[in-house]
């Protein structure tokens, strides 16, 4: 069965510094997503991505935060100057295409700001 | 605005019963996802649905659309069921999905 992976699993960060969660999404797929999960909340969608831009956003999602793929592998998450308030589970996830096919999801990267 | 509801939010049962989960939405839809997710908090997805229903082995999921209202049903029940499933609401080719609170399911052996 073919993965998203992420890394870390789990990172503790001091509050004011950058971030950087990484993704690999699954070779053929084409639509990258970012979602977060505050402990005891429900999941909240971030950002979408396709075609090397941003096709979506959320509230959330300021300017704090952005994503890339550099190199055609990975996709990753910047967190520019951390918050209390960040700390969260990170889950990436992937699609082949918009024709409704299944969304795979990571692990999630656990992200723990002091 | 999408607000999702999901109910219960904690089921316990014995192995082998019937479990029926369920959410409604308030904003008319094209995709409702069944997502399950493990207590080390990584997520499946289970199902996505337009309308009608969809059978996966023991689980079956189905949605109204009109009633915007989708139910999760597992049959013959098993501990390895044991997981919070969530359910999304949103429209094809679009992840920006809105989350329900999850319900908490515990199987009893």
């Amino acid at each position: 069965e073919p993965e998203v992976t992420q890394t870390p699993s789990h990172q503790v960060t001091q509050m004011g510094q950058e971030v950087i969660l990484r993704c690999v999404p699954i070779s053929n797929h084409l639509y990258f997503y970012w979602y977060r999960q505050i402990l005891g909340q429900k999941v909240e969608f971030l950002v979408s991505f396709y075609n090397n831009e941003i096709s979506e956003k959320s509230e959330i999602f300021d300017d704090q935060f952005s994503v890339e793929r550099p190199d055609g592998s990975n996709f990753t998450l910047k967190i520019r100057s951390t918050k209390l308030e960040d700390s969260a589970m990170y889950f990436c996830a992937s699609r082949t295409d918009s024709s409704g096919n299944t969304i795979y999801f990571g692990e999630g990267s656990w992200l723990t700001v002091v | 605005k999408n607000e999702v509801e999901q109910s219960p939010q904690n089921l316990t049962a014995q192995e082998g019963e019937f479990i029926t989960i369920n959410c409604s939405y308030s904003v008319g839809i094209s995709a409702l996802h069944w997502l399950q997710q493990h207590p080390g908090g990584g997520i499946v997805s289970l199902f996505m649905l337009s309308s009608g229903k969809k059978k996966h082995g023991r689980l079956i999921a189905t949605i109204n659309i009109q009633e915007k209202h989708s139910s999760l049903h597992i049959t013959a029940s098993h501990p390895r069921d044991s997981a919070v499933y969530i359910c999304a609401a949103g429209n094809f080719g679009n992840e920006k999905l809105t989350f329900g609170t999850g319900t908490r399911l515990t199987i009893i052996p």
